[in-house]
């Protein structure tokens, strides 16, 4: 399943497809972006970050891309399972020495279908 | 401890009262980040601390905003004449300095009455 950002706020999966989730971001100054994920009641959980120097970038069954000509991440989850289900955040942050404040996105709800 | 965390987890006040909202990072991590979360919204930036300094508190909305990190660890949120506007989740976050990979603590529900 795809979202296509702020105008898709929820997405749907079944359990074991791909999911991806994408965001628009707005500063071209931003020198790292991130994805965290946040699931209720909690805190945002960081899951993995790009550089502004790179276009791809991989974890553990997740892989972030970044297009900076249009200025849009996305963040790919591999077999999409039950405990994905939350929401989640792209952030980004302005390059600005040690103070790494975060401009966040409005968010994309992941609910997994077993 | 192991992560960041944030006392108290709820918070029910009177409009126009005081109240402190209680973080403890990470031990050893310089980097301490207030962020304000409603409803459905991502987190908006509050203030920043390296060490013991506000090193950015360009987020905090008006003067009844303050923040304190005395000994360069804990670190107390106040806010004063509390507003209804003012509900919300306050979410703490800790990091090593330049980082962007921070932990946060699991927030304080402020709801003013």
């Amino acid at each position: 399943g795809e979202n296509v950002g702020l105008h898709l706020p929820t997405l749907s999966v079944q359990e074991g497809d791909n999911s991806i989730i994408n965001c628009a971001y707005s500063n071209s100054a931003s020198d790292y972006f991130i994805w965290y994920k946040q699931e209720s009641g909690k805190g945002p959980q960081f899951i993995i970050d790009i550089r502004s120097n790179m276009d791809k970038r991989q974890g553990q069954r997740v892989t972030v891309l970044l297009n900076k000509t249009v200025k849009h991440l996305s963040l790919q989850i591999a077999a999409t399972q039950p405990g994905d289900s939350a929401v989640y955040f792209c952030a980004e942050s302005p390059n600005a020495g040690n103070n790494r404040k975060l401009i966040w996105g409005l968010g994309t709800s992941l609910a997994v279908n077993p | 401890g192991a992560g960041v965390s944030q006392t108290p987890s709820n918070k029910v006040t009177e409009k126009g009262k005081y109240v402190e909202l209680r973080c403890d990072p990470i031990s050893g991590h310089t980097a301490l980040y207030w962020y304000r979360q409603s409803l459905g919204q991502g987190p908006e930036f509050l203030i920043y601390f390296q060490g013991t300094g506000a090193a950015d508190d360009s987020g905090l909305p008006n003067d009844r905003f303050f923040a304190v990190r005395p000994e360069g660890s804990v670190s107390t949120l106040k806010i004063q004449r509390t507003e209804r506007g003012d509900s919300a989740v306050y979410l703490c976050a800790s990091s090593l300095t330049g980082g962007v990979g921070y932990t946060f603590g699991s927030g304080t529900r402020l709801t003013v009455v």
